[in-house]
């Protein structure tokens, strides 16, 4: 069936260090990726999207290329900020399985002054 | 912000008793889901509705119920509360099936004594 996983957190970073939070999926069709960030006491807000394969997402500075190859969709910035503290997670809807995302079990990431 | 409220936002009971959830959503979106978040688990699908009176079980269905009498309204009931189902528990809707982004509201956390 379908899975998602990320990377084991919690993640601690200093501001403007380089991240990359790591992703990988197993999808029996044609699946399109996100990542969602999550602050603290509040819902998931969409980060980035891709729909196909080699597509890059990116949006406030964070980027992630769709890599079928290696079934990929690692989330990568350059420069983190403090106010870039959350809780990311990688997801996957997959057109061979109706309404449901997939989602990874979240990476928390802290970004230290 | 995607226009979805969630009520209550917190509560807590007792086990045994019956608990209803309450999304509301202002984007007349025809799609609607309940979310679980559960750590070590990321968010799991408990149900999801594909229009007025259309609902489907997602992965964790068990001891939940749903309805949707109106387009903008997405009730999760659970009809005997347990301490296993202490929760975030998350609504989302979408505009279209899957892959179509989904967007979150706030969240209820739900403590079950």
């Amino acid at each position: 069936g379908d899975s998602v996983t990320q990377m084991e957190g919690p993640v601690t970073l200093s501001e403007e260090a380089f991240l990359t939070i790591n992703c990988t999926y197993t999808a029996t069709g044609y699946p399109s990726l996100f990542w969602y960030v999550q602050y603290p006491g509040e819902g998931l807000q969409l980060l980035l999207k891709a729909t196909k394969a080699d597509d890059k997402g990116s949006n406030k500075g964070f980027e992630a290329t769709y890599r079928k190859e290696t079934t990929s969709f690692h989330l990568e910035k350059g420069s983190v900020q403090v106010s870039d503290s959350a809780v990311y997670f990688c997801a996957l809807s997959d057109t061979n399985t109706g309404n449901q995302f997939y989602f990874g079990t979240g990476t928390s990431l802290t970004v230290i002054p | 912000d995607a226009g979805i409220t969630q009520s209550p936002r917190h509560k807590v009971t007792e086990t045994g008793t019956p608990v209803t959830l309450r999304c509301h959503q202002t984007e007349n979106h025809r799609y609607m889901y309940w979310y679980r978040q559960d750590p070590g688990h990321g968010l799991r699908l408990i149900h999801y509705s594909y229009g007025v009176k259309d609902t489907d079980k997602g992965e964790v269905s068990d001891g939940y119920s749903v309805s949707r009498s109106k387009t903008e309204d997405f009730l999760l009931t659970l009809e005997s509360a347990t301490s296993s189902q202490t929760s975030v528990y998350f609504c989302a809707i979408s505009e279209g099936l899957a892959p179509d982004t989904q967007y979150f509201g706030p969240g209820t956390r739900l403590t079950v004594l």
